[in-house]
């Protein structure tokens, strides 16, 4: 089974600081994603990794920046955070996979890490 | 850009009554179709995808999903939900080599 786990079910920190989220996954996967979920709006992409030191902007990078040092591992970081960052936030983990000329990754899903800034 | 659209936010029903939760796409190109659930208090899990063949694909716990290519449609379904059941569900889209597009879910409570 493949297991993604991410540092912490929940956190609050305060306006301003800087916070680190973290992401394991034990499958060598090559692609790896942070999400955010909001009520009402679904998962949004917020960064995506789909090699070691590569990163990409998903549709909501602004505020956020990311760090992927290990295959295994990729970091969301929040360098000053602000209450509109409070949120749920998905750790997300997949293999390339080609069938014939055509992509069919699956994405699998860590616990979680819920958000809360004061 | 793609969209995925999922037609109920929420939705009601009591036990053994038939499900059916739409998911429409906008992406006029090939594509891989997903449905997420996600339990109370757990992760995302995984529930069906679709690549590509027979266009009824049975998933885990009794659901299946029909892709309608002509109507940009992957429907979520299962004849008979139980109070298990009860999670929010995502679509989702991609097109083989972009990310996945989710829709905003759908809340679905069953009632004993």
């Amino acid at each position: 089974d493949v297991k993604v786990t991410q540092s912490s079910r929940y956190l609050v920190k305060r306006t301003g600081e800087k916070v680190f989220l973290e992401c394991v996954q034990d499958m060598d996967h090559e692609n790896m994603f942070w999400y955010r979920q909001d009520p009402g709006l679904g998962l949004r992409l917020i960064y995506f990794s789909y090699d070691v030191k590569m990163k990409e902007k998903g549709d909501i990078p602004e505020g956020y920046s990311v760090s992927r040092e290990k295959k295994e591992r990729f970091s969301l970081i929040l360098e000053s955070a602000s209450t509109n960052q409070t949120s749920m936030y998905l750790c997300a983990s997949s293999f390339r996979v080609w069938e014939g000329a055509r992509r069919t990754d699956t994405q699998y899903f860590g616990p979680g890490t819920r958000l809360t800034v004061l | 850009a793609q969209s995925v659209s999922q037609h109920n936010h929420h939705v009601i029903l009591s036990e053994a009554a038939s499900l059916e939760l739409g998911c429409n796409y906008s992406y006029g190109g090939t594509v891989n179709l997903f449905w997420y659930v996600q339990y109370p208090g757990q992760h995302l899990q995984l529930l069906l995808k679709y690549f590509s063949g027979d266009p009824l694909v049975k998933g885990i716990t009794g659901f299946e999903a029909v892709f309608i290519k002509s109507k940009f449609s992957f429907n979520l379904r299962k004849p008979s939900v139980q109070w298990s059941d009860t999670a929010e569900y995502f679509c989702a889209v991609n097109s083989g080599y972009s990310t996945l597009t989710f829709g905003k879910g759908t809340m679905l409570l069953v009632s004993p």
